[in-house]
């Protein structure tokens, strides 16, 4: 069956410009999150949805980041006014929503910020 | 002081050695504990978890968990130049949907 999906695997980009990341999830899944992984940082968690209720967005780091879940699957993170330290590899995962301790991970958009 | 600790390695061994990957941890209430692989350039993976303390075996690879040492392991017997990987330890509390991640180790097995 197909796992996660993540689009697009690679982005360059102007500092100051807007990006959006795209994740499919596994067909069926009811939570999704978004980390950031950074050199030498591990994951960093951002944020999280489950089902319908309110995304739990304790981890997103500044206000020009955002994300948005449509019709309960697929999901977008978008970063207003990219600064370079913002470059890193955002990874998307989803499960269950039974057990959040087994994750299923999509490949990662790699974003430069140049 | 972060919450997981986890030296970033490189850790690296002969095929057929066994490999020992730790991570230490302050928050005493953790009750999941998570290892999971990633290869150069994948998403991770789940390995294995463990709930509370104990062992927990799975092929080569074996989990432990002890809470009072706030201290997790997980080893690999005969090491194989295909678990070259960068090997991340996460946990979470009990009825959380948070996972709280280590920065990850460098494994590299030689032939």
């Amino acid at each position: 069956g197909a796992g996660v999906s993540q689009s697009p695997s690679n982005k360059v980009t102007e500092k100051g410009k807007d990006v959006e990341l795209r994740c499919d999830p596994i067909s069926g899944h009811t939570a999704l999150y978004w980390y950031r992984q950074s050199l030498g940082q591990g994951l960093e968690f951002l944020i999280y949805f489950q089902g319908n209720s309110a995304p739990d967005k304790s981890g997103l780091p500044s206000d020009r980041f955002s994300a948005e879940r449509t019709g309960g699957s697929v999901s977008t993170l978008t970063i207003q006014r990219t600064q370079q330290e913002d470059s890193a590899v955002y990874l998307c995962a989803s499960s269950t929503g039974l057990a959040a301790y087994e994750q299923y991970f999509g490949p990662g958009t790699r974003l430069t910020v140049t | 002081q972060k919450e997981v600790e986890q030296d970033p390695g490189p850790l690296s061994v002969p095929e057929g050695a066994i490999v020992s990957l730790n991570c230490t941890y302050s928050n005493s209430a953790f009750q999941y504990f998570m290892w999971y692989r990633q290869y150069s350039r994948k998403g991770p993976e789940l390995l294995m978890y463990t709930y509370s303390s104990g062992n927990k075996e799975d092929g080569r690879f074996t989990a432990q968990v002890d809470k009072s040492s706030k201290y997790i392991s997980l080893f690999i017997r005969d090491s194989q130049p295909s678990d070259s990987a960068t090997y991340l330890c996460a946990m979470s509390e009990y009825n959380t949907d948070k996972l709280i991640f280590g920065t990850g180790t460098r494994l590299q097995v030689f032939p």
